[in-house]
């Protein structure tokens, strides 16, 4: 069965520093990975996926993703956070090849940005 | 509108009675998903739907789930003789295979409290 593991429920960062929201995952085959971002009350809005090719992947919101196939991990970062990229950010797989084409969903990490 | 919408947005009903969400996906999107999501927890999986295939109802937590989905459009999910234990936010989700790998596009959510 896929697994995807969020270890941290919340992250803190201060404005204008480097943030990094971590995830890793379990699955049988090629990993297709996603991350989303949920703002208060707000459905989730899509980020950025790997599917394959270049390991790091740039989305939205000037985020960006680095998939490490020996670590089974793939963070979600950005170089200088803003007080406006405080949400709840969620960790995704699937893996059509040879497990389940639905994503699974880690539980989701909170990302608070200080002024 | 050009996204997924979901109705009702919020839903407060009784122990015992059966309610209806709705969930209306992007035009053309030919898959369509329903998650819970409940207060400190990830999105749990719960039906999807795949062109005229038949729905993957495995996230079903019992019986009194089920969903439908007509003429490839509107999806609705319904709860029989709800319990306090289904208070959650239902969110729903629509994807188009064709445009490539399962980006998920969301909805707002229907909160649904069960007094």
């Amino acid at each position: 069965a896929q697994s995807v593991a969020q270890p941290e429920d919340q992250v803190n960062v201060a404005e204008g520093n480097p943030l990094t929201v971590k995830c890793t995952y379990s699955v049988s085959g090629n990993p297709y990975l996603f991350w989303y971002v949920q703002y208060p009350n707000r459905g989730l809005q899509f980020l950025l996926k790997y599917i394959t090719g270049d390991n790091l992947v740039k989305g939205s919101y000037g985020f960006e993703a680095e998939f490490n196939k020996s670590q089974t991990s793939f963070h979600l970062k950005k170089p200088s956070a803003l007080v406006s990229d405080s949400a709840l950010y969620f960790c995704a797989v699937s893996a059509p090849s040879g497990g389940s084409y639905i994503p699974t969903f880690g539980r989701g990490t909170s990302l608070i940005v200080h002024p | 509108g050009a996204g997924v919408s979901q109705s009702p947005s919020n839903k407060v009903t009784e122990k015992g009675k059966d309610v209806e969400l709705r969930c209306d996906p992007i035009s053309g999107h030919t898959a369509l998903y329903w998650y819970r999501q409940s207060l400190g927890q990830g999105l749990e999986f719960l039906i999807y739907f795949q062109g005229n295939s038949a729905p993957d109802k495995s996230g079903l937590p019992s019986d009194r789930f089920s969903a439908e989905r007509t003429g490839g459009s509107v999806s609705t999910l319904t709860i029989q003789r709800t319990q306090q234990e289904d208070s959650a936010v239902y969110l729903c989700a629509s994807s188009s295979p064709t445009s490539g790998v399962e980006t998920q596009y969301f909805g707002p959510g229907t909160r649904l409290l069960v007094l």
